[in-house]
């Protein structure tokens, strides 16, 4: 059964890159036909999509982060990566990663990791 | 703001049915497939409908999801106490090529 586990810094300073991890275990990234994807949760809001990456690296970000996000694949750790530059209060939120088919249906979920963004 | 609409809250008894509906434009809802997701406090979404109408294994059938046009709906009938979630629906939107997340709908069960 697949699962995903995000990992990363909890706290993140104005102006500095958020990086988080999620990594798949259960399954391979390589060769998979879905898509790998960062979903984040702003306190009391609701859900936005940050972005998708393949895994032969093809990317797809939100309009709203566009400028300031990558994300990556490692085959060889099956993992996926997410960094977020500059970031601002804005920015803290719960963080999950996910998976999803070509129809969009996300079936798989990381736990979620909180992230906040302060001095 | 989103792109997919949705009212924040929607309430009804034990047993009873509620819907909710997801409205949208001709460049997401109108053009692609609709998901649906059952937040309860705390925890991940979960995933409770794909492809308009579809439900992934071990979804019981009292979920239900359709869309006509530009605009989507779940339905959730013999209602329990453990529906008492937060819903979303999705879809990918062809002009902001980006998949968009409805506003959310607190469901209560009176």
């Amino acid at each position: 059964q697949l699962q995903l586990q995000e990992s990363g810094p909890r706290l993140v300073k104005p102006s500095e890159t958020l990086s988080l991890t999620c990594i798949v275990s259960g399954g391979s990234i390589s060769g998979s036909t879905y898509y790998w994807a960062w979903i984040r949760q702003p306190p009391g809001k609701g859900l936005e999509w940050v972005g998708s990456v393949y895994h032969d690296g093809n990317t797809w970000y939100h309009p709203s982060v566009k400028s300031r996000v990558t994300m990556s694949v490692d085959t060889s750790k099956n993992h996926f990566s997410l960094n977020l530059s500059s970031v601002t209060a804005a920015d803290t939120a719960v963080y999950y990663c996910g998976r999803h088919d070509t129809p969009g249906g996300m079936d798989v979920w990381g736990q979620g990791t909180t992230v906040t963004v302060s001095s | 703001q989103s792109v997919l609409t949705q009212p924040p809250s929607v309430s009804a008894a034990p047993g009873q049915k509620v819907t909710i509906s997801c409205s949208g434009s001709s460049s997401n809802i109108g053009s692609n497939y609709v998901s649906w997701y059952q937040q309860l406090p705390g925890t991940a979404p979960k995933l409770l409908i794909s492809e308009n109408h579809k439900r992934p294994s071990g979804i019981p059938d009292r979920f239900s999801g359709s869309k006509s046009g530009t605009s989507a709906t779940l339905g959730i009938i013999g209602l329990q106490t453990g529906d008492e979630a937060d819903y979303y629906c999705a879809t990918w939107d062809s002009s902001l090529s980006a998949h968009v997340f409805g506003t959310g709908t607190k469901v209560t069960v009176l």
